[in-house]
């Protein structure tokens, strides 16, 4: 089945430098990926589209610039949290379609990255 | 803004059970659902989808069924083990031209006892 690979699965950060998180389709490509924040007891929340070769777009209410999103291939794409504060700790999640050609078809998604900023 | 709703935040069954998780969404152009199970420190895991053109659909030990009329979603699990214990959320797939984006619910912790 189709494999979404992401790393690193657990990071600890001091506040104000940057973490980088990457996220793989490892048997399939991938022209679009869907980055995922969730915090604890809560549902997963959309914060961006990332579009390979162009730019991500990001849902209402995530900063852009402070969570950079770059789709270099059709296999990777990474987040990077600039500047991290306590408040960016939670978990994030990757996911990417597998187009099958016959329409609508399932997100595959990474088993997550928790982060902590200390 | 719409989003995917679930009644219940929680829900517990006998082993051997069947379980019954339900799920209301809002957005009636959706036409692509998604049920999927999560444990915990893990990533969502797929479970089984539904196309509006259906109304019922069926996996194994799951099975889904789709109510357009008042646009409700359950997800039917039968003989509940208790490795089935986890959260169980719903997705609506929003259209191609609304960024084909996957639209979580708030999720159904599921416990089995044994």
């Amino acid at each position: 089945g189709a494999v979404v690979s992401q790393h690193p699965s657990r990071v600890i950060c001091k506040s104000g430098t940057s973490v980088k998180i990457e996220c793989r389709s490892l048997d399939f490509q991938a022209t679009t990926m869907f980055w995922y924040r969730q915090f604890p007891k809560k549902s997963l929340m959309l914060m961006a589209t990332s579009n390979e070769g162009s730019k991500a777009t990001y849902e209402q209410g995530v900063e852009k610039d402070k969570f950079l999103i770059n789709h270099a291939s059709l296999t990777l794409s990474t987040l990077t949290v600039t500047s991290a504060h306590p408040e960016d700790s939670s978990f994030y999640i990757c996911s990417a379609r597998r187009y099958l050609g016959t329409g609508d078809s399932p997100l595959h998604f990474g088993n997550g990255t928790r982060l902590t900023v200390t | 803004g719409e989003s995917v709703g679930l009644h219940l935040p929680t829900l517990s069954v006998q082993e051997g059970d069947n379980s019954i998780i339900n799920c209301a969404y809002s957005n009636s152009a959706s036409d692509y659902f998604i049920w999927y199970k999560q444990e915990s420190g893990k990533g969502p895991q797929f479970i089984i989808d539904i196309r509006s053109n259906m109304d019922k659909r069926q996996g194994q030990r799951v099975t889904v069924l789709l109510n357009k009329t008042v646009k409700h979603l359950s997800l039917q699990i039968a003989a509940t083990q208790p490795g089935d214990s986890a959260v169980y959320f719903c997705a609506e797939n929003r259209a191609y031209n609304q960024g084909g984006k996957l639209i979580f619910g708030q999720g159904t912790e599921l416990s089995v006892k044994p």
